[in-house]
């Protein structure tokens, strides 16, 4: 079974920050997903990854195969983005895919 | 929007009752998945269809059931509902399997009493 961790669990800054939340898994995937959900509760897909580097505006996301890590970086920061932030994977062996507990993100004006 | 819509979006019954959970796919997307998202559980990976055909099973319930009809609508069925079983219920489509971007719809919330 695919272990996924996040990091930080909860995050707080400013608007304007250069913004890092990590993942990691335990077991080989075929491609990694990062989710944003909005305190409505709606899920929003932001990036599907399976090797590389793929960008959409602000957003940045990042995949190494080899270490099992990937990173989800935002730039320039907006109190708009304030949400949290859900990486999950898919393959390994398991069926569906397997989420990590979230980042909960808070940008401060 | 995503493209994929669940009905209805809120729902409270009693404890031992039936209810059935719909959803409607992106046009064009042949898999679907239902999610369930509790406080202490977190997302979880509840089944999968594709074109019809049930393809992956996670942690699913034996009181809980679900079905993709013809025309890929599909439907979750949650009986014998027990207060454990409140939750935020969302359904997401995609082309493919689970190499595919999925598109999640709004979800459904469920309360048990």
């Amino acid at each position: 079974k695919n272990e996924v961790e996040q990091s930080p669990q909860n995050l707080t800054a400013q608007e304007g920050e250069f913004i890092t939340i990590n993942c990691s898994y335990s077991v080989g995937i075929s491609a990694l997903h990062w989710l944003q959900q909005h305190p409505g509760g709606g899920i929003v897909s932001l990036f599907m990854l399976s090797s590389g580097k793929k960008k959409h505006g602000r957003l940045i996301a990042t995949i190494n195969i080899q270490e099992k890590h990937s990173s989800l970086h935002i730039t320039a920061s907006h109190p708009r983005d304030s949400a949290v932030y859900i990486c999950a994977v898919g393959g390994g062996g398991a069926d569906g895919l397997t989420f990590g507990k979230g980042t909960h993100l808070i940008i401060q004006p | 929007d995503s493209g994929v819509t669940q009905t209805p979006k809120h729902l409270i019954t009693a404890t031992g009752q039936r209810v059935t959970l719909r959803c409607s796919p992106r046009s064009g997307d042949l898999s679907v998945y239902w999610y369930q998202q509790s406080l202490d559980q977190g997302l979880q990976f509840l089944i999968q269809y594709y074109n019809g055909e049930e393809r992956a099973k996670g942690n699913i319930l034996e009181r809980f059931s679900a079905q993709q009809f013809p025309d890929l609508h599909s439907e979750l069925n949650l009986s014998s509902l027990e207060l454990g079983d409140s939750a935020l219920y969302f359904c997401a489509s995609s082309v493919m399997g689970l190499s595919s971007e999925q598109y999640f719809g709004p979800g459904t919330r469920l309360t048990v009493t």
